[in-house]
């Protein structure tokens, strides 16, 4: 198992610009995940995803756009980068009920700067 | 809303000593998880020991070990005879045990360890 996969590792941006990070998992986990860090801020959660088709908003999740069309993917979208989007992202998932739950499964993260 | 705190930005202990991380959390719930996950500068995010609020037993995973007080609220991380390799960011983390559909992982904002030769 792969586990969870995040691409890209880096990037930089211009402000205005958009772009899509993608995660990928392979342990048919039903709950993704996104979550940005910031210096002094601990993980903050910005959108998650219980399901296919089924999506909604964490605790920063201004300027994001999430969709899940698979159980797999689940691509964090920055509509228009401005640099308060700068931050380390990381892409989680886990099992939903059961023992199993208590786990959640992190991605590698991306490094973004936005200029 | 649940909230964990890490009062310590910054420890350090010399190799092959014990230290003690610490963590607070806050909750009306009585049925929730515990984490501590550790960030080297790879920035991957390793869990490091978890504990169940209803087992009393504290969790113990080789030179980890947790001191878990239920009534205080109380998670610290205790870290036996430091390696050089234990040096790294440390994050405590709670997670609700109830599925509400928003249960996310709340982080604390992390105790970054150095480990002194």
């Amino acid at each position: 198992n792969a586990g969870v996969t995040q691409t890209p590792k880096f990037q930089v941006l211009k402000t205005g610009q958009s772009m899509t990070l993608q995660c990928a998992q392979d342990m048919n986990h039903e709950y993704m995940s996104w979550y940005r860090q910031d210096p002094g801020m601990g993980l903050r959660l910005i959108h998650y995803s219980v399901g296919a088709g089924i999506t909604d908003q964490g605790e920063v999740p201004n300027g994001y756009n999430v969709s899940r069309s698979t159980t797999e993917d689940f691509p964090l979208r920055l509509l228009s980068a401005a640099p308060s989007q700068t931050s380390v992202y990381f892409c989680a998932s886990s099992y939903i009920g059961g023992f199993s739950y208590n786990e959640q499964f992190f991605g590698p993260g991306t490094r973004l700067t936005v200029l | 809303a649940q909230t964990v705190t890490q009062s310590q930005p910054e420890m350090s202990v010399q190799e092959a000593e014990t230290v003690t991380l610490s963590c607070t959390y806050d909750t009306s719930e009585s049925d929730y998880y515990l984490f501590w996950y550790k960030q080297p500068p790879s920035r991957q995010m390793i869990l490091v020991i978890r504990q169940e609020a209803y087992k009393q037993q504290n969790a113990t995973e080789n030179r980890f070990s947790v001191n878990f007080q239920k009534a205080a609220k109380s998670f610290s991380l205790k870290i036996s005879d430091s390696q050089l390799g234990d040096a790294a960011m440390y994050f405590c983390a709670y997670r609700s045990a109830i599925w509400t559909g928003n249960t996310p992982l709340v982080f604390g904002k992390g105790t970054r360890l150095s480990v002194i030769a």
